[in-house]
């Protein structure tokens, strides 16, 4: 079973609008990370913002924000104000805090963003 | 900031060729990771290393094997290189016993396998 699920095909969203990318996750464990990272065109994976399971309040990072929603198992990343230079493939990753490779992290299939001018 | 370099971004070699690609983090940290970068398929972990000389199996550690003989650099090896290892590959280091330990990323190798 995938324990991260980004199922959008791809995104597109008009400069200076708010969009917002899903993801889900499935764990049974109480104690886990979630992380959203950023990859344009050049390759390099760029880590945007995380959220940790017993956190209360909900990530922000400049114009990122998370709206983690725990009982719906969902983790989506919202973009305020989108620029160009926000066109990229973005990730959704989980830790699960509890198993002994506690390092590990677990990536979705990733979103495609493009933002039009 | 952190730095994590790979030793190419790009790199063509023939089937059956030994084929070494080397990471290399200035931030000190334990832990450092593999992964290969497929169309559809996100990121698949292949080995990381929680200290030097050793090593775990990730998600898809067949045809490969890793060295690290020093804190600072993580070595991927493809002891045969075959078509189906054609990919993008990243390095990462980080990722430590705390929660909010994030991993950080090299800037990857496109390895071609003709």
């Amino acid at each position: 079973a995938q324990k991260i699920t980004q199922t959008q095909p791809g995104m597109f969203v008009q400069e200076k609008e708010a969009v917002t990318l899903d993801c889900t996750y499935d764990t049974s464990d109480p104690s886990y990370g979630l992380f959203w990272y950023k990859q344009p065109s050049s390759g390099e994976m760029i880590f945007l913002i995380y959220q940790g399971s017993y956190d209360q309040q909900n990530a922000t990072e400049g114009r990122y924000s998370l709206n983690f929603q725990k009982a719906r198992k969902s983790a989506n990343l919202v973009i305020s104000a989108s620029q160009l230079g926000d066109s990229a493939m973005y990730f959704c990753a989980m830790r699960e805090i509890r198993t002994g490779a506690n390092s590990k992290l677990t990536f979705g299939k990733g979103i495609t963003l493009s933002v039009r001018p | 900031d952190v730095k994590v370099t790979q030793s190419s971004r790009y790199l063509v070699k023939r089937t059956g060729e030994k084929v070494f690609l080397e990471c290399v983090q200035d931030m000190d940290h334990e832990n450092m990771f593999w992964y290969r970068q497929d169309p559809g398929l996100g990121l698949r972990l292949i080995y990381f290393s929680y200290d030097v000389k050793m090593k775990e199996k990730g998600d898809i550690p067949e045809g490969y094997s890793v060295s690290r003989e020093k804190k600072e650099r993580f070595s991927l090896i493809l002891e045969s290189a075959s078509t189906n290892q054609t990919s993008m590959y990243l390095c990462a280091s980080g990722g430590g016993t705390v929660a909010t330990d994030t991993q950080y990323f090299g800037p990857g190798t496109r390895l071609t396998v003709l």
